[in-house]
């Protein structure tokens, strides 16, 4: 059965630095998602990206955030000038129309020091 | 009031019972409704998608959604020690163009041999 991956699994940066997420979606999927998961609390919703731009993004979704689809398979996530705060587990996920269910990737645990 | 409830649990049933998972949501333009399952340290994996009202059956699962009273529920007949894990209620707007989904906190579930 086809997959969402996410690269890499886990992530252990500096406070400050800039971080990049990979997912590669299912590859007939047209909308693509980023969700997190601070330990112990609820998955929360970042952005939604269809036909190469943001659909919707939430609060949490600021400018230290950025989405691209660099390419035909490859979705990412950048976070620029990281905080503590920002350790987490991120999602991606993917849906071929958006009324149908979320697929979601394994995430990335990103630790910040 | 939050978005979407769930009660945290844990909730414990003996192995071979049913186990019933229980969502409340505040959004009456909430048009689609998943029960995902998360084990420790992993990503949410879909189990069940409803968009009426009723129940719908999928082998041991089966969900139910009353939207008039904007509730939906999760059963599990014949509990296995595997299905221990936290059930994740999301829900998705009917308008929007983000697709988003907003996730309850989870209801932790043990199966007892």
């Amino acid at each position: 059965e086809p997959e969402v991956t996410q690269t890499p699994s886990h992530q252990v940066t500096q406070m400050g630095q800039e971080v990049i997420l990979r997912c590669v979606p299912i590859s007939n999927h047209l909308y693509f998602y980023w969700y997190r998961q601070i330990l112990g609390q609820k998955v929360e919703f970042l952005v939604s990206f269809y036909n190469n731009e943001i659909s919707e993004k939430s609060e949490i979704f600021d400018d230290q955030f950025s989405v691209e689809r660099p390419d035909g398979s490859n979705f990412t996530l950048k976070i620029r000038s990281t905080k503590l705060e920002d350790s987490a587990m991120y999602f991606c996920a993917s849906n071929q129309r958006g009324d149908q269910p979320q697929h979601f990737g394994d995430g990335t645990r990103l630790s910040i020091l | 009031q939050k978005e979407v409830e769930q009660n945290s649990g844990p909730l414990s049933v003996p192995e071979g019972a049913i186990a019933s998972l229980n969502c409340t949501y505040s959004d009456r333009g909430s048009q689609s409704f998943f029960w995902y399952r998360q084990y420790s340290g992993k990503s949410p994996e879909l189990i069940m998608s409803i968009y009426s009202n009723g129940d719908k059956e999928d082998g041991r699962f089966t969900a139910q959604l009353n939207k008039a009273s904007q509730y939906v529920s999760l059963l599990i007949r014949d509990s296995q020690p595997s299905d221990s894990a936290t059930y994740l209620c999301a829900v998705k707007r009917l308008t929007g163009g983000g697709n988003k989904l907003t996730f309850g906190t989870g209801t932790q579930l043990k199966v007892e041999l």
